[in-house]
């Protein structure tokens, strides 16, 4: 059964500094991985995506993350952070196993905490 | 184009109370879920539709949760009774049909129940 692992339940960080929130699955088929962010009291909203192709996605807002299939991996980055961007950040994967399922699982989510 | 509208944002109720939450997804959009999100927790899937078909409910507690789609448009998610476990976020998603954009799911702002 297909996992996601965000080790991280909170990361503080200085505005304007860089970040990496790291994302770890599990799966025995291949995988499309994303990444949502949800600020408070809304809705999830989808930040970027992988389903095939360049291993690095580009999203909104400045962010990026690279697919990294030997280490199972879906690290998101920023290279400098804004006051703005502090909200709970989602990794999930759906399995791709002939066909898409649209099954979304979703790691324990990983709070980004931007500090003027 | 307006999202995915849920209803009501907020309700306390006492436990052994019924509850019911409603969804109206995007226009066109044939795939509907229900996520539970646990406080700290990332979103957990309840329910998929297909139209009216419900094609994925292996993790809704049947014995007190129902939930319906009858015209394949929108939805209602019941509990009756509520237990003071079942307080969290019921979040409504909604999807194009698989292949089409697979995996980005929109949500909408959510519904709190809080049970005392």
């Amino acid at each position: 059964a297909q996992s996601v692992t965000q080790l991280d339940s909170q990361v503080p960080v200085f505005e304007e500094a860089p970040v990496e929130l790291r994302c770890n699955y599990s799966s025995s088929v291949s995988v499309y991985l994303f990444w949502y962010v949800q600020y408070p009291n809304q809705g999830l909203q989808l930040l970027l995506k992988y389903l095939s192709g360049s291993t690095l996605v580009k999203g909104i807002n400045g962010f990026e993350a690279e697919f990294n299939k030997s280490q199972t991996s879906f690290h998101l980055r920023k290279p400098s952070v804004h006051i703005s961007d502090t909200a709970e950040y989602f990794c999930a994967v759906s399995e791709f196993d002939g066909g898409a399922t649209n099954k979304l699982i979703f790691g324990t989510g990983t709070l980004l905490a931007v500090q003027p | 184009e307006a999202g995915v509208v849920q209803s009501p944002r907020y309700k306390i109720i006492e436990k052994k109370q019924p509850v019911a939450f409603w969804c109206n997804p995007i226009s066109g959009h044939n795939t509907l879920y229900w996520y539970r999100q646990n406080l700290g927790q990332g979103p957990e899937l309840l329910i998929r539709y297909e139209n009216e078909e419900a094609v994925d409910d292996s993790q809704l507690p049947k014995d007190r949760f129902s939930a319906e789609r009858l015209k394949g448009v929108d939805s209602t998610l019941k509990i009756q009774p509520a237990e003071l476990g079942d307080s969290a976020v019921y979040l409504c998603a909604s999807s194009l049909d698989i292949g089409q954009g697979a995996g980005e799911l929109f949500f909408g702002e959510g519904s709190r129940l809080t049970v005392l």
